[in-house]
């Protein structure tokens, strides 16, 4: 499964709203009725982290401003009320065959 | 709350082999799903593969089929990946990612992750 990201690249004022949109080359929707995309954060130097699962589930720990949506082939991760701390690499990854893939990911930087 | 502690950076000459750890503690062993992650160098993510304990089960991408080997010590808790006829290509950071699940269908997300391991791979 193909994952493709856009934009790339998103510069973003503080205190504003950012979106990223993540594609897959076929449907994530499992049997059971959810959409198996995961989003995850990779910060300047750490590990990844866990942002958003099961396409709309917040990870434990994630603020609110951060949120997914879509379903099928098309979602969407959005920042809102963007801080300088959440600038960092945004990939979204498909977990409903193996093996998983990752988009490209988005660069977030602050304006 | 799960701790993921991996093994040390490492310095590798061209077809040798490379052996990489990652300890998991504060939660059940063999429940989780233990994935690896590689990142080339101002490169993006990619999944390698991944073993379960419990299922006694491994998965590789294919990719890594053949050149990849993933073992688990349920008795120190510690995950193992080891990686065959290293090339200079294979020069990155390898992640183990933990899924506290076993069960495809709860999500299969990865929600505990190593520091990371550099391998670099040099003559």
């Amino acid at each position: 499964i193909v994952m493709t990201q856009s934009p790339l690249s998103l510069p973003v004022i503080p205190g504003e709203s950012a979106s990223i949109s993540c594609r897959s080359s076929q449907s994530l929707l499992h049997g059971n009725g959810k959409n198996f995309v995961q989003w995850y954060l990779q910060k300047p130097g750490q590990s990844p982290q866990l942002l958003i699962y099961l396409g709309s589930n917040r990870a434990a720990g994630v603020p609110d401003r951060f949120s997914g949506s879509g379903s099928g082939t098309d979602f969407t991760l959005k920042i809102s009320r963007v801080e300088a701390d959440d600038v960092g690499l945004y990939y979204c990854m498909q977990a409903l065959e193996t093996p998983r893939t990752f988009g490209p990911g988005t660069k977030l930087e602050i304006k | 709350q799960v701790q993921v502690v991996q093994s040390g950076a490492e310095v590798k000459k061209p077809g040798s082999s490379v052996k990489v750890s990652c300890k998991a503690s504060g939660g059940p062993f063999s429940t989780n799903t233990i994935n690896w992650i590689r990142q080339a160098p101002g490169q993006g993510l990619e999944w390698m593969g991944r073993i379960i304990p419990v299922l006694g089960s491994t998965n590789y991408s294919p990719e890594f089929r053949g050149s990849v080997t993933f073992t688990a010590d349920e008795s120190t808790d510690t995950a193992y990946m080891e990686m065959n006829s290293l090339r200079n290509e294979d020069t990155a950071v390898y992640y183990c990612a933990i899924n506290p699940d076993y069960v495809d269908s709860s999500g299969s997300y990865m929600e505990y992750w190593g520091q990371g391991t550099l391998v670099i791979v040099s003559s």
